[in-house]
C-alpha cells in the first residue's frame, strides 16, 4: 500500500494561493493519488485525483511530480471556507491509504 | 437527502457491550468501506466489501466484524467494546467502474466507550 506523509499544518492568508505538499515515495505505477478534505464535524470530501498528469477542477489543481513520488495540491485563491484538514491518499486495488493530514489555517 | 447515511451519529456505551454501527447508501455503488479516525492518526481502514458476497479485512480489523446485508447496507459491529475503540467512525462508498474510484463518505459516528 502507498504510504503518504504530509506536514502537520500550514497557514495562508485569504485570497492567496496555497500549495499543500505530499510525499508518496512507495506508490506503485498504477496507484492513483487522491486528495480529500475534512471540514469541522463533517466526513472527508473528495477534492481531486490524478495518475500521472497534472489535473485541474473547479476546486483545485493537482501537480504530480514526474517520478510520482510527490504531489502538490494547489488552491489558487484561499478563502476562509477552505480552512480544513487536507488528506493525501494513495489507492491500491480500490483501497485508500491516507496520510496524517495537513491542518490548513486561512487568515482573513 | 444525504447519499451516505450513518446511524447512530453519537453513541456512548460501556466496556464489554456489543454495539452495531450502520451505514446505508443511495448512490448505487458496489463497494463500501469502514474507517476509524483518531486524533493525529488520520483515517485507517477497518473492513471493506467490494460486493454483497465479498468481505475483506483492512489495516485494523481486530475487535471488529462487519455484515453486508445488501448492496446498500454495510454494518460494523464491536462484539465486546473496549475503551481504546473510542473514536470517530466513517463509512464510505465507491464505484468500481469509475477510474481512480473516488470515495464518498458519510457524516461519521462518534463512539465513546466507558
Amino acid at each position: 500500500d502507498a504510504k503518504t506523509t504530509q506536514p502537520n499544518s500550514m497557514e495562508s492568508n485569504e485570497e492567496e494561493p496555497v500549495h499543500l505538499p505530499c510525499n508518496h515515495s512507495t506508490i506503485s505505477g498504477t496507484d492513483y493519488i487522491h486528495w480529500y478534505r475534512q471540514l469541522p464535524s463533517q466526513g472527508p470530501e473528495y477534492v481531486i485525483h490524478g495518475l500521472t498528469s497534472n489535473v485541474n477542477n473547479r476546486m483545485a489543481s493537482l501537480a504530480i511530480a514526474e517520478d510520482r513520488k510527490s504531489s502538490t495540491l494547489i488552491l489558487h485563491r484561499a478563502t476562509l471556507r477552505d480552512a480544513a484538514v487536507y488528506y493525501c491518499a494513495g489507492t491500491s486495488y480500490g483501497k485508500l491509504t491516507f496520510g496524517q493530514g495537513t491542518i490548513l489555517t486561512v487568515h482573513p | 437527502d444525504a447519499d451516505v447515511t450513518q446511524t447512530p451519529r453519537n453513541r456512548i456505551t460501556k466496556t464489554g457491550k456489543r454495539i452495531m454501527l450502520e451505514c446505508s447508501q443511495t448512490k448505487g455503488h458496489d463497494r463500501m468501506y469502514w474507517y476509524r479516525q483518531d486524533p493525529g492518526l488520520g483515517l485507517r481502514l477497518i473492513y471493506y466489501s467490494f460486493d454483497v458476497k465479498d468481505i475483506n479485512k483492512g489495516e485494523i480489523s481486530d475487535g471488529y466484524s462487519v455484515s453486508r446485508q445488501a448492496q446498500a447496507k454495510f454494518s460494523l459491529s464491536l462484539e465486546s467494546a473496549i475503551p481504546n475503540q473510542t473514536a470517530l467512525y466513517f463509512c464510505a462508498t465507491s464505484d468500481s467502474g469509475h477510474p481512480g474510484e473516488t470515495q464518498y463518505f458519510g457524516p461519521g459516528t462518534r463512539l465513546l466507550v466507558l
